[in-house]
């Protein structure tokens, strides 16, 4: 089945603590991209990868990294999280050229940072 | 700066009836269009997609209409029915290679 995973689909932190959401995704796409969905602030795009160590910023990097090492998997890395990085977290993905738009998105991910 | 704007934070249409959720823009370059549905506990899916050099798209109860000189596009459900009832995003692109910005979603509940 066609997917984007994402892990894990809840997590509790304290601030400062380093932490990693995993994103894969089986179709073979070359563009990657995570997003934050915040109350009243719908999706905003965080960092997008247009193919293998290829990564860009989107309009929210501050306090992210990513990595694009191999084509399936973009890595979503808080070095040091804090309270407003408190989101609801989605990967996605998607062909590149004539139809990036149509994204593919995981499941979500819910980080509360205490 | 809000390129994609969507003001109705929400929308309630009676099952059966036309829906009709509304996006505006800001960036004249934008030339590609999505609308994405999103249910509780789940990504969003890819509803329908319209380029600039079209002002209408139609598929099956999903109708998107763009009308480019106001800056406007809107998504037309018929009939509406019980599990349209979702948060619906507007987003838009340019050249379809760049990034996708997304508007703040509109809620839509369909009432029996």
């Amino acid at each position: 089945e066609a997917q984007v995973t994402q892990n894990p689909r809840y997590l509790i932190t304290v601030t400062g603590k380093k932490l990693t959401v995993t994103c894969s995704q089986n179709m073979n796409h070359e563009y990657m991209s995570w997003y934050r969905q915040d109350p009243g602030l719908g999706l905003r795009q965080i960092y997008y990868s247009m193919n293998v160590e290829v990564t860009d910023k989107g309009d929210v990097p501050e306090g992210y990294k990513v990595s694009r090492k191999e084509k399936r998997n973009f890595p979503l890395i808080l070095e040091s999280p804090s309270p407003n990085q408190t989101s609801l977290y989605f990967c996605a993905s998607s062909f590149s050229g004539n139809s990036i738009g149509k994204l593919f998105f995981g499941s979500g991910t819910q980080l509360s940072v205490l | 700066d809000q390129q994609v704007k969507q003001n109705s934070p929400s929308l309630s249409v009676q099952e059966g009836r036309i829906s009709i959720l509304n996006c505006d823009y800001t960036n004249s370059m934008f030339d590609y269009f999505l609308w994405y549905k999103k249910y509780p506990a789940e990504g969003p899916t890819f509803l329908i997609s319209i380029s600039s050099i079209k002002d209408k798209n139609e598929d099956g109860r999903f109708t998107v209409f763009l009308n480019k000189s106001a800056k406007h596009l809107s998504l037309h459900i018929v009939p509406s029915q019980p599990g349209d009832s979702a948060v619906y995003f507007c987003a838009a692109s340019q050249n379809r290679d760049d990034k996708i910005i997304f508007g703040k979603g509109t809620r839509l509940h369909i009432l029996p």
